[in-house]
């Protein structure tokens, strides 16, 4: 079957650490999506990725980075740099006009 | 800047009453999704809207759009107990990519 996989479903973070969250797709999808969602709140635009070597900066892009070197994966990377990371992480990948596909998330933890 | 904004947040209600959930954007778009969104869970796609006046429904749930009032509504039937969950709106920000604005969620719970 078709889907999204996103990897690992839980991932604890040391401070000052790198960490990288995977997203990985069979659908065929040109587009991918990721998006940082917090406790009781709404999902917000990370980075996105229109086609294969192309990406853009979402509403909230600091402290993160992201590469698109396959049609399947679009990785993110949660860097040091990002003072507040622990949230629940979900991508997603879309055709146009047909809405978005999401994984199942990755929730991230500081510890 | 695209605003994506529902009303309620919180909405409690008795098993077998009808309510509606509303949601409202700020610019012009004529692509709007819902969602439902389990506890600790994923997204799950529920309708997509693509042209005003637009209305689908499936079991308990109708959504409509009205562009021109820049204006969504989820319409609860007969609520159940199943029906408990946070239902998202989501607004196509641009014509040129599907990149989604959300609204902040409604979260419903259906007691007995």
């Amino acid at each position: 079957d078709g889907g999204i996989t996103q990897s690992p479903k839980y991932l604890f973070r040391k401070e000052g650490q790198n960490v990288t969250l995977s997203c990985e797709q069979n659908l065929n999808h040109d587009a991918m999506y990721w998006y940082r969602q917090d406790p009781g709140q709404g999902l917000r635009l990370i980075y996105y990725s229109q086609i294969v070597n192309d990406f853009q900066k979402g509403d909230i892009a600091e402290g993160y980075s992201v590469s698109r070197e396959k049609k399947e994966s679009f990785p993110l990377t949660v860097t040091s740099a990002q003072k507040n990371p622990t949230a629940f992480y979900l991508c997603a990948s879309s055709i146009p006009l047909g809405g978005y596909t999401f994984g199942s998330g990755t929730r991230l933890t500081v510890v | 800047e695209l605003k994506v904004e529902q009303n309620p947040l919180f909405l409690s209600m008795q098993e077998g009453k009808n309510y509606t959930i509303y949601c409202n954007y700020s610019t012009t778009s004529d692509r709007l999704y819902w969602y439902r969104q389990d506890p600790g869970k994923s997204l799950e796609s529920l309708f997509v809207l693509l042209s005003n006046g637009a209305v689908k429904q499936e079991g308990r749930l109708m959504a409509s759009l009205d562009t021109k009032a820049r204006l969504s509504t989820l319409h609860i039937t007969a609520a159940v107990h199943d029906l408990s969950a946070t239902y998202f709106c989501a607004v196509d920000s641009s014509w040129s990519t599907d990149k989604l604005i959300f609204g902040t969620g409604t979260r419903l719970q259906v007691f007995p």
